[in-house]
């Protein structure tokens, strides 16, 4: 069946830091990935997305790979802000299973100044 | 601009009383979703529309329904609610195409006392 795992959080960064959020993910077919990100008191918005392996996803900075051989696609950011602050979900859309999303548990980041 | 709205934002109840959330959306899409979310568990699939008077189970649907009389609606319904039913709801939406997006309205966060 399909699945995502994500890391555990929470993630708690100083500002202009280094960021890495593994993703990983089992699924049939030729699934798309996804990261969403939830600010605090919203709904979730895509962040970045990637159709087919190799492409790479990039929005605000961050961005991510799928890699089709490790099954991962971690999300990156070369140097976070307080602004990035918020929860962080990797998600797998597979038209071979419905028009169904799953979803990782969520990474909750913290970034102080 | 299009967009996806629910109703109530926030909501205190009493177990065994019958609670409806409502979700509006403008995009026109065909595939709606309502997800609950909790810490620890991310976002789980509740129910979810292919189209009007399309209903489908998600992963945790018991003691929820839902109906879809027309393409911008679908309520979630909670026959009788219990303690275990207190989270944060939210509603999606996405088109019947394969790029996949899920656009979420802001959430409703339930209570059962």
């Amino acid at each position: 069946g399909n699945s995502v795992t994500q890391m555990e959080g929470p993630v708690t960064l100083s500002e202009e830091a280094f960021l890495t959020i593994n993703c990983t993910y089992t699924a049939t077919g030729y699934p798309s990935l996804f990261w969403y990100v939830q600010y605090p008191g919203e709904g979730l918005q895509l962040l970045l997305k990637a159709t087919k392996a190799d492409d790479k996803g990039s929005n605000k900075g961050f961005e991510a790979t799928y890699r089709k051989e490790t099954t991962s696609f971690h999300l990156e950011k070369g140097s976070v802000q307080v602004s990035d602050s918020a929860v962080y979900f990797c998600a797998l859309y597979s038209p071979d299973t419905g028009n169904q999303f799953y979803f990782g548990t969520g990474t909750s980041l913290t970034v102080i100044p | 601009d299009a967009e996806i709205t629910q109703s109530p934002r926030h909501k205190i109840t009493e177990t065994g009383r019958q609670v409806t959330l409502a979700c509006h959306q403008t995009w026109n899409h065909n595939n709606m979703f309502w997800y609950r979310q909790d810490l620890g568990h991310g976002l789980r699939l509740i129910h979810y529309s292919y189209g009007v008077q399309d209903t489908n189970k998600g992963e945790v649907s018991d003691g929820y329904s839902v109906s879809r009389s027309n393409t911008e609606d679908l309520p979630l319904t909670l026959e009788s609610a219990a303690s275990s039913q207190t989270s944060v709801y939210f509603c999606a939406s996405s088109k019947s195409s394969n790029t996949g997006e899920l656009f979420f309205g802001e959430g409703s966060r339930l209570t059962v006392l």
